[in-house]
């Protein structure tokens, strides 16, 4: 059962335009939710997060947008740089368990 | 501040083997959690550990087990090695249990 859903596998965007990344979930009880960018073989690094009582979180470039009702949430980066071509986790986790369920990832190709 | 860091970086075992996998965290932070990526299956939980006490445990068979030191460095076993135990091994550390701080990860190979 798949609790955290990333259905494009992949995104291709011109530089300087917006990136938009998709996330949904199943679970009502997450209420902390995260973006994670991740090269191959390598470690996931943290971008931005969110927490359920809010419905925006701004970070330079990076803003994560949370719809509670739609159990949705995205990543826009504007603008997109080549250097942001990399694979995209959204993950969810449920308050003090330590445990963050993870989306299978959506390839982004910043194109110069 | 030095980042989570996790010994070694690669590893080459064979079937039936044992393997131990070490990660320190981040100074300060108290909670270290285990993640195997796969192609197949992606990022999964494997376990959670706190102030040396396992919290909460994934989906993952008796042969994957860990504990956690008193300096918050933390172990994951993985014994009688099978082929699909190949994987990227990721170790996060965390303050408040919220965001979560990844280290470059194990890559296991089993033969």
């Amino acid at each position: 059962d798949q609790q955290v859903k990333q259905n494009s596998p992949s995104l291709s965007v011109q530089e300087g335009r917006i990136s938009i990344l998709n996330c949904d979930y199943t679970n009502s009880m997450f209420d902390y939710f995260l973006w994670y960018k991740k090269y191959p073989a390598e470690g996931p690094t943290f971008l931005i997060s969110i927490s359920s009582i809010k419905d925006k979180n701004e970070d330079g470039r990076f803003t994560v947008f949370l719809n509670k009702s739609a159990k949705h949430l995205s990543l826009h980066i504007v603008p997109s740089q080549p250097g942001d071509s990399a694979v995209y986790f959204c993950a969810a986790s449920t308050s003090n368990t330590g445990k963050l369920i993870f989306g299978q990832g959506t390839t982004l190709q910043v194109k110069p | 501040k030095a980042g989570v860091t996790q010994t070694p970086r690669y590893l080459i075992k064979t079937r039936g083997q044992q393997v131990t996998l070490s990660c320190s965290p981040i100074s300060g932070h108290r909670s270290v959690s285990w993640y195997q990526q796969t192609p197949g299956q992606g990022l999964q939980f494997l376990f959670e550990y706190f102030s040396e006490t396992q919290r909460n445990k994934g989906n993952f068979p008796g042969r994957f087990s860990g504990r956690q030191f008193s300096n918050s460095r933390s172990e994951m076993n993985v014994s009688t090695l099978e082929l699909g135990d190949s994987a990227l091994y990721l170790c996060a550390s965390s303050m408040a249990l919220e965001t979560q701080y990844f280290g470059p990860g194990t890559r296991l190979l089993v033969l």
